[in-house]
């Protein structure tokens, strides 16, 4: 089975321009989320969507938005971008409604601002 | 400030040996906690998990072990191989079903 998927897999961007990531979750898995890595840190959260709704929303600017479709796939899409949103972005899928937390990575997206 | 914290940067360990992860947490509402492993340009790998009822996981090589009263948690990598060389998350499952994250400890297993 495939598993989470995201792409483009590198981007460079300019500052105050607007970004789009996507992220196809692992077959049977209605959950995704977002985070944030930068270098020497943990991932941050930053999105979680079941069912194509907003679940859960880490501390981050209204410039981060996302979405998901009713295939489960999901953008993040980033506004007027910043030096310090220079990052690797994590997708990761999950199951809801049982007693498993899991949640499994893709490859993450690059995104260097510049 | 951080809910989740991994105080050892670095771990150098040979070939064979016993590899302890130490993660310590501060909020006592946490009932779930997991640890990834990640290699570079890769996304982190699921490895292990532990569900607050319970103090003790095991699965092959790998073994976390759970004390609540002092907020920490360790993972135990027996025998350690080169191949597990990695940078090792500790998380605990957050109140949105998000994952709460460590800064990480690098892990080198020396041949």
């Amino acid at each position: 089975d495939a598993g989470v998927t995201q792409s483009p897999t590198h981007l460079i961007k300019t500052r105050g321009q607007h970004v789009t990531l996507r992220c196809s979750p692992i077959s049977g898995h209605k959950s995704v989320s977002w985070y944030q890595q930068v270098l020497g840190q943990g991932p941050q959260f930053i999105f979680q969507y079941y069912e194509k709704e907003e679940r859960g929303r880490g501390n981050f600017p209204d410039r981060f938005s996302a979405r998901q479709f009713p295939n489960y796939s999901s953008e993040l899409n980033v506004n007027a971008l910043l030096l310090g949103d220079s990052a690797l972005y994590l997708c990761a899928s999950s199951l809801i409604g049982t007693s498993i937390y899991e949640q499994y990575f893709g490859p993450g997206t690059r995104l260097t601002v510049t | 400030d951080q809910q989740v914290k991994q105080n050892s940067p670095s771990l150098s360990v040979q070939e064979g040996r016993i590899s302890i992860l130490n993660c310590d947490y501060t909020n006592s509402m946490f009932d779930y906690f997991l640890w990834y492993k990640k290699y570079p340009a890769e996304g982190p790998t699921f490895l292990i998990s532990i569900s607050s009822i319970k103090d003790k996981n095991e699965d092959g090589r790998f073994t976390v072990f759970l004390n609540k009263s002092a907020k920490h948690l360790s993972l135990h990598i027996v025998p350690s191989q080169p191949g597990d060389s990695a940078v090792y998350f500790c998380a605990a499952k957050g109140s949105q079903g998000n994952l709460i994250f460590g800064k990480g400890t690098k892990l080198s297993v020396k041949p």
